[in-house]
């Protein structure tokens, strides 16, 4: 039972080129999320997924675009990368889509954009 | 709209000492608390929540918290600390009204224990 997942690990990117990065779950939960990591500023919700085939908007969603694959994937991508998209950036999941679930996280994937 | 506020950045503790980790938040309705903890290079994990009922959370390894409603605090302590407990705190609340399932998080504390 591996949890959850993410790919790369690290990446490196220059300023407009493009990515997706993966996520995949082994929990048989229904809701995904990405969140963004920052100095000084704690994480921050991207896009969220209550259950496959849809997706919301979270806090930070602009410059990013996402895709529930199917109940295990949830991958986001960014279009053209800009500088201000370095970050550390982690997904999640949980059973369902309720405030007093427990969310699983990933190792968290560290983009830097030149 | 809810915010976190976790009031120190780092918190240095000798090891086999107390430690208490501040937060506080704001909220125009209830809310549920969290208290989560990353390890270096790893992510987040839960330490424990409340929902309900007693005030007092027990967690894991050894870490509680208590819900304080009238001062809008949820502070997170541990009576005698380990090296291993050296990582980064994050503080977190959700909206029940919601039922989004979106956590609203802190800046987070680094504990820092010294032998």
């Amino acid at each position: 039972n591996a949890g959850v997942t993410q790919t790369p690990k690290f990446q490196v990117l220059k300023t407009g080129q493009s990515m997706t990065l993966q996520c995949a779950q082994d929990m048989n939960h229904n809701s995904m999320y990405w969140y963004r990591q920052d100095p000084g500023m704690g994480l921050r919700l991207i896009y969220y997924s209550a259950s496959e085939g849809t997706t919301d908007k979270g806090e930070v969603p602009n410059g990013y675009n996402v895709s529930r694959l199917n109940k295990r994937e949830f991958s986001l991508r960014l279009e053209s990368a800009a500088p201000s998209q370095t970050s550390v950036y982690f997904c999640a999941s949980s059973p369902l889509l309720g405030t007093t679930d427990t969310q699983y996280f990933g190792p968290g994937t560290r983009l830097t954009v030149l | 709209a809810q915010s976190v506020t976790q009031l120190d950045s780092q918190v240095p503790v000798f090891e086999e000492a107390p430690v208490e980790l501040r937060c506080n938040y704001s909220s125009s309705v209830s809310v549920y608390l969290f208290w989560y903890v990353q390890y270096p290079n790893q992510g987040l994990q839960l330490l424990l929540k409340y929902l309900s009922g007693s005030t007092l959370v027990k967690g894991i390894n050894g870490f509680e918290a208590e819900f304080n409603k009238s001062q809008t605090s949820f502070h997170l302590r541990k009576p005698s600390v380990h090296i291993s407990d050296t990582a980064e705190y994050f503080c977190a609340v959700s909206d029940p009204s919601g039922n989004t399932g979106k956590l609203i998080f802190g800046q987070g504390t680094t504990l820092q224990v010294k032998p």
